[in-house]
């Protein structure tokens, strides 16, 4: 089944620079790639996703980069605000495993003021 | 958008008891429903796929005797944790597959004492 690494776990930004966050996964059938933010006590909520025919989308502060050769694909947050302070979760999914949808580790971003 | 709807969103019930979470798709059919478990500072570990009028799938090392799911129709979806156990506490979430994609309902935070 789909494997997915996340990595950082924790990253520390200083307001206003950019992070980003990285994952791999095993699958060459998934096609489906959200990123998630968690706030404490509640459910994840989608950021932005991208999709297998897609290799780069971006909306405002924020874009995915997906390299379907290695496998990985990459969250970018610029001009970062302390509210964008959270848990980040990366996913995958294909059509083949019935759309389950496989998540990394997670990665705690702190934006420092 | 599309929205679900998880209720409890907390639940406190003493160890050998059963609890149950329910999860409503409230604009749209869910005919897939998918049920994830969250332990403190972890990831959203896949536990079952469950389809609308068919047995679910559980995920290797979820014991099916103990997370009952059912779903008995498109807009429904149950997790009941049967004879729950100190170990069972644990942050439970659904999410369903609409034509939005995936959307995720606020968790439940299960505490057996």
């Amino acid at each position: 089944g789909e494997n997915v690494e996340q990595h950082p776990s924790t990253l520390s930004v200083q307001e206003g620079d950019s992070a980003v966050i990285k994952c791999t996964y095993s699958d060459s059938a998934s096609n489906y790639f959200p990123w998630y933010k968690q706030e404490l006590g509640k459910g994840p909520q989608l950021i932005i996703d991208i999709r297998s025919n897609v290799g780069e989308k971006k909306d405002q502060r924020i874009a995915v980069t997906l390299n379907k050769t290695a496998k990985h694909f990459s969250l970018h947050i610029t001009e970062t605000q302390p509210e964008d302070s959270a848990v980040y979760f990366c996913a995958a999914s294909s059509n083949n495993q019935g759309g389950k949808l496989i998540f990394g580790q997670g990665t705690e971003l702190s934006v420092k003021p | 958008g599309a929205v679900v709807s998880q209720h409890p969103s907390w639940v406190i019930c003493k160890s050998g008891t059963s609890v149950k979470i329910e999860c409503r798709s409230l604009d749209f059919q869910a005919t897939t429903m998918f049920w994830y478990r969250q332990f403190p500072k972890q990831s959203l570990m896949l536990m079952a796929t469950s389809n609308e009028g068919s047995k679910a799938t559980y995920e290797q090392g979820v014991e099916k005797d103990k997370f009952l799911i059912n779903h008995a129709s498109l807009t429904l979806s149950t997790l009941t944790v049967t004879s729950a156990h100190p170990e069972d506490s644990s942050f439970y979430i659904c999410s369903a597959i609409g034509n939005y994609g995936y959307t995720f309902g606020s968790g439940t935070r299960l505490t057996v004492v």
